[in-house]
């Protein structure tokens, strides 16, 4: 079975400090996808990896699949990044007849 | 171009009644995912369409069905509904280019089960 976990739970910070969400996932993926939601439910793509780093506007997102771990970096944080962060991964090794699965996200507040 | 379009936005059923949720894709999009979204469980996997045809099928009783039309359109049904079955119901349509898939969410129906 497929387990996807991610950490922190929770993170509150300071405007402009850097932020580290990680997620770690127990069967090989042929993709990881990082989404941002906002209260009242609406989800945006952030980035889909397969393989190391992907850069847009202050956001990185990167992923070691030897280790099974993928991170998502926020730079100069801003109070307009709170938001719900979700891993998702399509796993290969059941010839993705999974579909995605999804971490339990990671709640970020950034305080001004 | 529109985004993906869930109607409708609130639903209030009964325990027992049967429900069917609408998800236009945008514009070009073939394929079709489905997912619940719940405060305990978080997102989860329901169904995926390509080209009318299901790909995959997540880990839900036979209560929940769903179907893709030849217009992308996509509608998911619930029938004998139960208390468990509250929830957020999300569809989301990706394009696919080369290696990179890219997933646009619908703003979800929240059903509520009375």
């Amino acid at each position: 079975k497929n387990e996807v976990e991610q950490s922190p739970q929770n993170l509150t910070a300071q405007e402009g400090e850097f932020i580290t969400i990680n997620c770690s996932y127990s069967v090989g993926i042929s993709a990881l996808h990082w989404l941002q939601q906002h209260p009242g439910g609406g989800i945006v793509s952030l980035f889909m990896l397969s393989s190391g780093k992907k850069k847009h506007g202050r956001l990185i997102a990167t992923i070691n699949i030897q280790e099974k771990h993928s991170s998502l970096h926020i730079t100069a944080s801003h109070p307009r990044d709170s938001a719900v962060y979700i891993c998702a991964v399509r796993s290969y090794e059941t010839g993705g007849a999974d579909g995605l699965t999804f971490g339990k996200g990671t709640h970020l507040i950034i305080q001004p | 171009k529109a985004g993906v379009t869930q109607t409708p936005r609130y639903l209030i059923k009964t325990r027992g009644q049967q429900v069917t949720l609408s998800c236009s894709p945008i514009s070009g999009h073939r394929s079709v995912s489905w997912y619940q979204q719940t405060p305990g469980q978080g997102l989860q996997f329901l169904f995926e369409y390509f080209s009318e045809t299901q790909r995959n099928k997540g880990n839900f009783p036979g209560r929940f069905s769903g179907r893709q039309f030849s217009n992308s359109r996509s509608e998911m049904n619930v029938s004998t509904l139960e208390l468990g079955d509250s929830a957020l119901y999300l569809c989301a349509s990706s394009l696919v280019v080369g290696p990179n898939e890219k997933l646009f969410f619908g703003s979800g129906t929240q059903l509520s089960v009375l």
